[in-house]
């Protein structure tokens, strides 16, 4: 069946812009989560959604925010672009328990200049 | 709160010699455990993991995992590496259940030395 996929792959935007990303989940997964990766941080934890409800979310400010539609599929969206959300941004579904494991998607590279 | 701390950002290996990526968590609630491999310019794939059961786990392309439960460790090993394990490495864990939060050590890239 088809993995996670996240689009665009690519993304270049100027400070101070908005942004969205959007990530596919592997059918019949409802649980999506979104993760920031820099070679400074490394692998952070931004939020889960579960059945359009978000779950949990990490420390980060308010300008990164995200949903979940009834399909499943998430959106994130970073307003007030700063230099620093330069990042790979990664989302990952997983079923109802976990027990599977997380399935990532290849993740959306953004630059901003 | 659940931590994970990898030891070593790098590992060097000879091709066909034995790979030993180390990774010790800390978890107050019993922990589902997960290593990944990642890359360049990719996600992450999932070579293994532990949720319950068994406690010596398989996982893809030759790599096992032990979870010791006593010593908080959840160490990779593949007994003959390949040029094709360079890359990087992470270990992960979450809370049981589906929190969908997983926390990730530093990483660790491991080099494959003809």
């Amino acid at each position: 069946k088809a993995g996670v996929t996240q689009t665009p792959r690519y993304l270049i935007k100027t400070r101070g812009q908005q942004v969205t990303l959007s990530c596919s989940p592997i059918s019949g997964h409802r649980s999506v989560s979104w993760y920031q990766q820099t070679p400074g941080q490394g692998l952070q934890f931004l939020f889960e959604y579960f059945s359009e409800t978000q779950r949990n979310k990490g420390n980060f400010p308010g300008r990164f925010s995200g949903r979940q539609f009834s399909n499943s599929r998430s959106e994130m969206n970073v307003s007030t672009l700063e230099l620093g959300d330069s990042a790979l941004y990664l989302c990952a579904s997983s079923s109802r328990q976990g027990e599977g494991g997380y399935t990532f998607g290849s993740g959306t590279r953004l630059t901003v200049v | 709160a659940q931590s994970v701390t990898q030891l070593g950002s790098h590992v060097s290996v000879s091709e066909g010699a034995l790979v030993l990526l180390r990774c010790n968590y800390s978890s107050s609630v019993p922990p589902y455990l997960f290593w990944y491999v990642q890359y360049p310019n990719q996600g992450l794939q999932l070579l293994l993991k532990y949720t319950t059961g068994a406690t010596l786990v398989k996982g893809i392309n030759g790599f096992e995992a032990e979870f010791k439960k006593s010593e908080t460790s959840f160490h990779l090993t593949k007994p003959s590496a390949h040029m094709s394990d360079a890359a990087e490495y992470f270990c992960a864990v979450t809370r049981q259940g589906n929190t969908g939060k997983l926390i990730f050590g530093q990483g660790t890239t491991l080099q494959v030395k003809p």
